[in-house]
């Protein structure tokens, strides 16, 4: 079974940075684009970013871009998300997911993670 | 960016009746559609993908229909493991992948 376990949540400063971490395990990590997706306290989903099967292309939403970087490691099986010059509206728990489709994307999400909690406050 | 809107925000059903949820597009998302189901302190679940199709941990009773700007999700005879938040999501605009607001389904 499918698993993917986030980690790196906290509290932090405005203007401050965090690295998330989501380990995944029990399929084949390298084939697959991996999203992450957020969630603000009481409110819906917001898609924040993907990286391609390789890491060779990132796509961002535009309320992070220029702010949030993802990364992959494959031979760790290992999704980061490095979050700088955060904002108190970044708050929300962040979740890694996993894209539907093998090697090429399709932007829909099969298998989710728990989640992380990141609150940007002073 | 394409909007999505669901509707009802909330949804009053008792258990065994059918309930109907509503979601809608700014502009066309031909059939890249899916619905999820989330429960509250857990990760959202792939419930519906491609509109109609059924992921496989999920029973017959959850049923999709709709293409281009309008979208309906059917559970048909609802559990009381139901209960819970539906979101829809169009995957059609890539990478502005969007949701709706969401809707609450509770037990009248």
């Amino acid at each position: 079974q499918v698993q993917l376990v986030e980690s790196g949540g906290g509290v932090v400063q405005p203007g401050r940075s965090l690295r998330l971490s989501c380990a995944a395990s029990a399929f084949t990590f390298s084939s697959y684009g991996m999203h992450w997706v957020r969630q603000a306290p009481g409110k819906g989903l917001e898609w924040v970013a993907v990286i391609s099967y390789n890491g060779n292309d990132q796509k961002y939403a535009d309320s992070v871009k220029g702010r949030f970087t993802i990364s992959r490691d494959n031979s760790k099986n290992t999704l980061y998300l490095q979050m700088n010059s955060l904002r108190a509206e970044d708050t929300a728990v962040y979740y890694c997911a996993k894209d539907a489709d093998i090697a090429a994307a399709a932007y829909y999400f099969d298998d989710w993670g728990q989640g992380t909690l990141v609150t940007v406050s002073s | 960016e394409v909007v999505m809107t669901q509707s009802p925000a909330t949804l009053s059903v008792s258990p065994g009746e059918r309930a109907t949820l509503s979601c809608r597009a700014s502009q066309s998302v031909r059939s890249n559609l899916a619905w999820y189901q989330q429960k509250p302190g857990q990760a959202p679940r792939l419930l519906i993908y491609g509109a109609s199709t059924r992921a496989t941990d999920f029973p017959p009773r959850f049923s999709g229909s709709g293409s281009g700007t309008e979208f309906t999700l059917t559970i048909s005879s609802l559990q009381s493991e139901d209960f819970a938040f539906y979101y829809c999501q169009q995957y059609n605009n890539w990478p502005q992948v969007t949701f709706g607001g969401g809707t609450k389904v509770e037990i009248k």
